[in-house]
């Protein structure tokens, strides 16, 4: 089965709001990775939390992790028409031999 | 470099048929994985490979779906034979090491009628 759950499922806002989207984890990772998938297009890389980190930032995105909660969050500020998208979290985890496993997402719409 | 190559596109075929899907990692990646997407399930994590060697292939559904990477520049998914529950987008994405960021292709949209 697969691991990490993203909370909600489904986010509708305004352009020029910020957007939050949570990840919950079950298993002690050795990092956490958040994915952005445009409709119909393969998953692209957005930003990598290291277990020991506790933030990250990249441009208007910022990443939380909590590992005693074992729970990520990720914050877009200044939202834009082109942030509409389908947004993933996936748990890097596997003990010697570690993989990446991700949750069913969360779709962001920001309305123009 | 041209990242991730996935062929075919798009793949129609009938119940029983044979599929192979390709993949072409990115050049001095040594981690490939097969995903497989559908509004169902979500993202499963179907096979990956380290060196050229499968590492974990618990998430292969049933002896029909089989994998193989005989170098460093190439992967095969196969389904043999298919069946309409296979119906789904398939990804692969190559990394620099099972712990590093993913490089995703652009997938194969599978039909099976």
């Amino acid at each position: 089965s697969q691991q990490g759950e993203e909370d909600p499922q489904a986010l509708s806002i305004q352009e020029g709001e910020n957007a939050t989207m949570n990840c919950s984890y079950k298993t002690s990772i050795n990092n956490l990775q958040w994915y952005r998938q445009n409709s119909g297009r393969g998953l692209v890389h957005l930003i990598l939390i290291r277990s020991n980190e506790r933030e990250k930032h990249s441009g208007r995105l910022r990443v939380t992790l909590d590992t005693s909660k074992k729970s990520s969050s990720l914050l877009i500020t200044a939202s834009r028409a082109a942030d509409t998208a389908s947004y993933f979290c996936g748990e890097n985890s596997g003990g010697s031999n570690y993989k990446l496993t991700f949750g069913k997402g969360t779709l962001l719409t920001v309305n123009p | 470099d041209a990242g991730v190559i996935q062929s075919p596109r798009h793949e129609v075929t009938e119940m029983g048929q044979e599929v192979t899907l390709r993949c072409k990692p990115i050049s001095g990646h040594n981690s490939l994985f097969w995903y497989r997407q559908t509004m169902m399930r979500g993202l499963e994590l179907l096979i990956y490979f380290n060196n050229n060697v499968p590492i974990d292939d618990s998430g292969m559904p049933e002896d029909r779906f089989s994998a193989k990477m005989p170098n460093a520049s190439f992967s095969t998914l196969k389904i043999q034979p298919s069946e309409p529950r296979d119906s789904a987008v398939y990804f692969c994405a190559s990394s620099l090491s099972t712990r590093e960021k993913l490089f995703f292709g652009s997938g194969t949209q599978l039909s099976v009628l």
